[in-house]
């Protein structure tokens, strides 16, 4: 089956510019996170949406949001780009309930220049 | 703040020697999982650990939960230059799937073997 897609793989954006990212979870999984990779920092939670709902959020400002829809894929968007928000952005799909194991995308490279 | 401390940061090591990779912290965890990342893609699921004192084997590689369920180790036997990556840990809080939805990573160990 289909893992989890995300698109664009690359994105470069000038500073002050918005974006945003798209990620298809595994057929069947209802649960989307999002979460920022930086070489610093290491993967850090965005937020996490489970049957268009966000459910939890990570400590990060109010210029990152995101949604569901309702065939589970997801978008987030950051406005007003900083140079600090170039990172991989990543998106885990999971079943959801208790079930823990989640599936990574590849990722979308945003670089801010 | 629930942490994840994963250590050495960085290994090099030569083809077909024997390494440990650690994931320790003060908190328990429902699961523990580990994964493997390559430059620029997304990680990849290697095992998922859930009961205390769990040993789970993959090919070359053993994973072990401890009993607290509050730390993971991972070992490869003979290294070889395809187990080159950056490898992740990352634990799964008591109340994850319900109130919490974010897998707490370590920084991960940067794995490199050299032939």
């Amino acid at each position: 089956k289909a893992g989890v897609t995300q698109t664009p793989r690359y994105l470069i954006k000038t500073r002050g510019q918005q974006v945003t990212l798209s990620c298809s979870p595994i057929s069947g999984h209802r649960s989307v996170s999002w979460y920022q990779q930086t070489p610093g920092q290491g993967l850090q939670f965005l937020f996490e949406y489970f049957s268009e709902t966000q459910r939890n959020k990570g400590n990060f400002p109010g210029r990152f949001s995101g949604r569901q829809f309702s065939n589970s894929r997801s978008e987030m968007n950051v406005s007003t780009l900083e140079l600090g928000d170039s990172a991989l952005y990543l998106c885990a799909s999971r079943l959801g309930g208790t079930n823990t194991e989640a599936f990574f995308g590849q990722g979308t490279r945003l670089t801010v220049v | 703040t629930q942490l994840l401390e994963q250590s050495p940061q960085f290994l090099s090591i030569q083809e077909g020697e024997n390494l440990t990779v650690y994931c320790n912290s003060s908190s328990v965890f429902s699961s523990l999982q580990w994964y493997r990342q390559e430059p620029g893609e997304g990680p990849v699921l290697l095992v998922t650990v859930v009961t205390g004192g769990e040993v789970k084997k993959l090919k070359r590689l053993t994973f072990q939960f401890g009993d607290a369920r509050k730390d993971s180790s991972l070992h490869i036997t003979a290294a070889q230059p395809g187990d080159t990556g950056l490898y992740l840990c990352a634990g799964a809080p008591m109340n994850y799937g319900g109130s919490q939805g974010n897998l707490i990573f370590g920084k991960g160990t940067k794995l490199s073997v050299k032939p």
